[in-house]
């Protein structure tokens, strides 16, 4: 099993339209999670942080299930400029053997068309 | 805003040679990182860097790779004897722990091998 699953897409989407990406993890032990967007040969930038509670920011929703070990991001009202790749993000490491080490999905592309 | 920077942007070079990949983070960060990206696959982890030693490396990072913090500033990744496997783009990132677990990547070095 890869360790941070995504769906390689692409999703075609229309503006306006609200998107969903699901991303599922083998290490149960992780502790961070993160979505990363990343624009054709660029370097991949924080979108936002996965909290267990679930977490908003504008127009994007994160969700977590730790029991599923599935991570999820919700985008809504989808402007063109979302369009990007988004990657899953996951530390798999916790207390004092946390090196910071990120481990990446494959990317899920987003195509989003007027 | 602060950012990571990488030199070269670009870098060509014959198989069997040595390059050098050079990174400067973000001034107060203490974790250093750097990643690849083979062209269409995903963000792979190399090495992790804190308090002038590696605190964990991939599969990926053999003999053939080292780091250097050769100042307070830059950060370096060599690559000794390079393949044509080792065509990608390297990203650098760093961290600054008390803040949060965020990594911020520089916008990479683009290596080919021929």
């Amino acid at each position: 099993r890869k360790e941070v699953e995504q769906d390689p897409g692409p999703f075609n989407v229309p503006e306006g339209a609200t998107v969903a990406f699901n991303c599922t993890y083998s290490n149960s032990a992780s502790q961070s999670f993160f979505w990363y967007r990343q624009d054709c040969r660029k370097e991949p930038k924080l979108l936002m942080s996965v909290y267990s509670s679930g977490n908003e920011d504008g127009r994007f929703t994160a969700q977590l299930n730790r029991a599923s070990q599935y991570i999820s991001l919700l985008i809504r009202d989808s402007k063109l400029s979302d369009s990007a790749t988004y990657l899953c993000v996951v530390n798999p490491s916790q207390g004092s053997s946390n090196t910071g080490k990120l481990i990446f999905g494959q990317g899920t592309t987003l195509q989003v068309k007027p | 805003e602060p950012e990571v920077t990488q030199t070269p942007s670009h870098q060509v070079t014959q198989m069997g040679q040595e390059v050098i990949l050079r990174c400067v983070p973000i001034s107060n960060h203490l974790y250093f990182y750097w990643y690849r990206q083979i062209l269409g696959q995903k963000v792979e982890f190399l090495v992790s860097f804190y308090n002038n030693e590696i605190s964990e490396k991939s599969e990926i990072f053999d003999d053939q790779f080292s780091v250097e913090r050769p100042d307070g500033s830059n950060f370096t990744l060599k690559i000794r004897s390079t393949k044509l496997e080792d065509s990608a783009m390297y990203f650098c990132a760093s961290s600054d722990p008390w803040v949060g677990e965020t990594q911020y990547f520089g916008p990479g070095t683009r290596l080919l091998v021929l």
